[in-house]
């Protein structure tokens, strides 16, 4: 049974370049959230998505979007790079929505660098 | 979100039981307590949750007080591989998680 996967696992970038990062939920799970995890820090909370829909939203800017598929797999988008847009960059899924207790699931994120 | 507090650090001894501690004194009685460790450059681990009662599973036990004002997180047989961040979060439902700075946990041979 696969867990969450996350493609590339690194990713070398150039100040105002866009990306796009990808994430496979756990078999059976439908709801998809992204972390961005600074160096030294813990994961902060940019987006969740659940039904191919945004349903809660971190601090972050509009330059973060995302896109859930019909699959439930899911897309980070990030426009207009920045050097601080430097971090490691979880998925996680998880099953239905918001209001569950059921736990989320990390995969091992994507390490982006921007230089 | 209850804002839980952990110790920065501790040590454990290998072989013998790790209990960690967290205080979450304003916690709401929907919310739950989730335990997650963090392994250098891996992501977040899911070890244990729970509402009120104790509960177990093969990785650890989860004892939460009567008052649900902290919980401790014990893993029975701490090995090298236990060396870890962990974070405790309480939280209602599978929403954002808010992960703090953790306790760094390191296992002494």
């Amino acid at each position: 049974d696969a867990g969450v996967t996350q493609s590339p696992t690194h990713l070398i970038k150039t100040r105002g370049q866009q990306v796009t990062l990808r994430c496979s939920p756990k078999s059976g799970h439908d709801t998809v959230s992204w972390y961005q995890q600074a160096l030294g820090q813990g994961p902060q909370f940019i987006f969740q998505y659940y039904e191919e829909e945004e349903r809660q939203r971190g601090n972050f800017p509009d330059r973060f979007s995302g896109h859930q598929f019909p699959n439930y797999s899911s897309e980070l988008n990030v426009n207009a790079l920045l050097l601080g847009d430097s971090a490691l960059y979880l998925c996680a899924s998880s099953s239905q929505g918001a209001y569950s207790n059921q736990p989320q699931h990390f995969g091992d994120g994507t390490r982006l660098s921007i230089l | 979100d209850a804002k839980t507090t952990q110790p920065p650090s501790m040590d454990c001894a290998e072989g013998r039981a790790a209990n960690l501690p967290c205080n979450h004194s304003t916690i709401s009685g929907n919310e739950y307590v989730y335990w997650y460790r963090q392994i250098h450059s891996q992501g977040p681990q899911y070890i244990i949750h729970g509402l009120k009662n104790n509960e177990t599973n093969e990785m650890a036990s989860l004892i939460i007080t009567e008052d649900r004002k902290s919980s401790t997180l014990i893993l029975p047989h701490a090995t090298l591989r236990d060396t870890a961040v962990y974070y405790c979060i309480a939280i209602y439902g599978n929403n954002r998680l808010a992960f703090g700075k953790g306790n760094q946990v390191v296992v002494i041979p």
